[in-house]
């Protein structure tokens, strides 16, 4: 079995502070790991995966995140928040490079401050 | 490209009633999954179909239930309607077996 939790259901930043979002995983094998953003009536975007490779993984808009075994964790960052960086942000893991079936934290909303 | 599409995008029913949602993946892509979001939480996973052939299926009751077409398109279908199941229905598409799923933007079922 897999879950996924994410710390946090809300995180609010000031414009140009450094963003964290929280996600910690239960995997009984070596995991996939994603993280989505979702802006208002849309769909999920990916925003960037773990697949086993570089531990430390770049994804788009600026953001990273990396994984960590020992901590069981793969938190999201972004040195310098924008406005646009508002929105709500899933956690997902699966056990195989099948992401169609992956489950998902229940997300985390990031508020920008100007 | 066209990405993935739903439809429709909004949709009001009664309870008891029967509903039928529908996915056309990218051109190229052979896996549609589909996943239900409820308010205030992430996607949960009910189906995935590769070749018109169920791959996996969450922990939904057996109202749910879908198809995949020669085209690849997907039919969710939803039975006997409950107020609980109102939220946004998700499907994505993915390669066979691909580490990134493209999502549509969703179809927001609301039961009165």
């Amino acid at each position: 079995a897999q879950s996924v939790t994410q710390l946090g259901s809300h995180v609010s930043v000031s414009e140009g502070a450094l963003v964290l979002l929280r996600c910690n995983y239960s995997s009984s094998v070596p995991p996939y790991l994603f993280w989505y953003v979702q802006y208002p009536n849309q769909g999920l975007q990916l925003l960037l995966k773990y697949t086993s490779a570089a531990t430390l993984v770049k994804g788009i808009n600026g953001f990273e995140a990396e994984f960590k075994k020992s901590e069981t964790s793969f938190h999201l960052t972004k040195p310098s928040a924008h406005m646009s960086d508002a929105a709500e942000y899933f956690c997902a893991v699966t056990l195989d490079t099948n992401a169609g079936k992956s489950t998902f934290g229940d997300g985390t909303t990031l508020t920008v401050k100007p | 490209d066209a990405g993935v599409t739903q439809s429709p995008t909004h949709l009001i029913k009664t309870r008891g009633q029967q509903v039928t949602l529908r996915c056309s993946p990218i051109s190229g892509h052979k896996s549609v999954s589909w996943y239900q979001q409820v308010l205030g939480q992430g996607p949960q996973f009910i189906f995935q179909y590769y070749e018109k052939e169920e791959r996996g299926r969450g922990n939904f009751p057996d109202r749910f239930s879908a198809r995949q077409f020669p085209n690849y398109s997907s039919e969710l279908n939803v039975n006997a309607l409950l107020l609980g199941d109102s939220a946004l229905y998700l499907c994505a598409s993915s390669l066979a077996s691909d580490t990134e799923a493209f999502f549509g933007q969703g179809t927001r079922l609301t039961v009165v």
